[in-house]
């Protein structure tokens, strides 16, 4: 079964730092989002990427966070100065086509911890 | 009123149980609507999609009630392995429910 790759899957920093979260979609889909989720909190819609554009975004993905799919495979999501509430568990996903009518396969996840 | 709404639970079934899950949404506009399963410290893994008519997937069935915007899920004969945390998704995935625990017990 097709999956969608996070690397990696836990990743320290420290505050302040920059951090690039990394994420291969399964291949023939054409559409990419980003989700955060704080431990022991819901899962949160951060962006959705589509023909090299971002299509939506929520409140929390302000100008510190930044999207990016430098080639034809990996989608990136870029943190800058990151603060101590930027940790929680990141997710990728990604759908064949948008929304509203389709399911998304997630990857595993990137753990992020800032210190 | 919260977007999505779910009964966090945790529900405690013994094995072979029927047990269901309600999900209330605010948004009447809203068009499309999912139950995804997500075990601890694991992605969100899509159960299925929820159909004006109701659907069914083995043990599973999904139902919508757009007069009253919720929608529901239903178990039948619950395994050790149905054990999670059941999201209520609306608008493909746009916003996730807090999150129903459910745990089968033998």
């Amino acid at each position: 079964e097709p999956e969608v790759t996070q690397t990696p899957s836990h990743q320290v920093t420290q505050m302040g730092q920059e951090v690039i979260l990394r994420c291969v979609p399964i291949s023939n889909h054409l559409y990419f989002y980003w989700y955060r989720q704080i431990l022991g909190q819901k899962v949160e819609f951060l962006v959705s990427f589509y023909n090299n554009e971002i299509s939506e975004k929520s409140e929390i993905f302000d100008d510190q966070f930044s999207v990016e799919r430098p080639d034809g495979s990996n989608f990136t999501l870029k943190i800058r100065s990151t603060k101590l509430e930027d940790s929680a568990m990141y997710f990728c996903a990604s759908s064949e086509r948008g929304r509203p009518n389709y399911g998304y396969t997630f990857g595993s996840g990137t753990r992020l911890t800032v210190v | 009123r919260k977007e999505v709404e779910q009964d966090p639970g945790p529900f405690n079934v013994p094995e072979g149980a029927t047990v269901a899950f309600n999900c209330t949404y605010s948004n009447s506009a809203s068009q499309s609507f999912f139950w995804y399963r997500q075990d601890c410290r694991k992605e969100p893994k899509l159960l299925m999609s929820v159909y004006s008519s109701g659907n069914e997937d083995g043990r599973f069935t999904a139902q919508l009630n757009r007069a009253s915007q919720y929608i529901s899920l239903l178990i039948r004969d619950s395994k050790l392995s149905d054990s999670a945390t059941y999201l209520c998704v609306v608008n493909g995935a746009l916003t996730f429910g807090q999150g129903t625990i459910l745990t089968v017990h033998p």
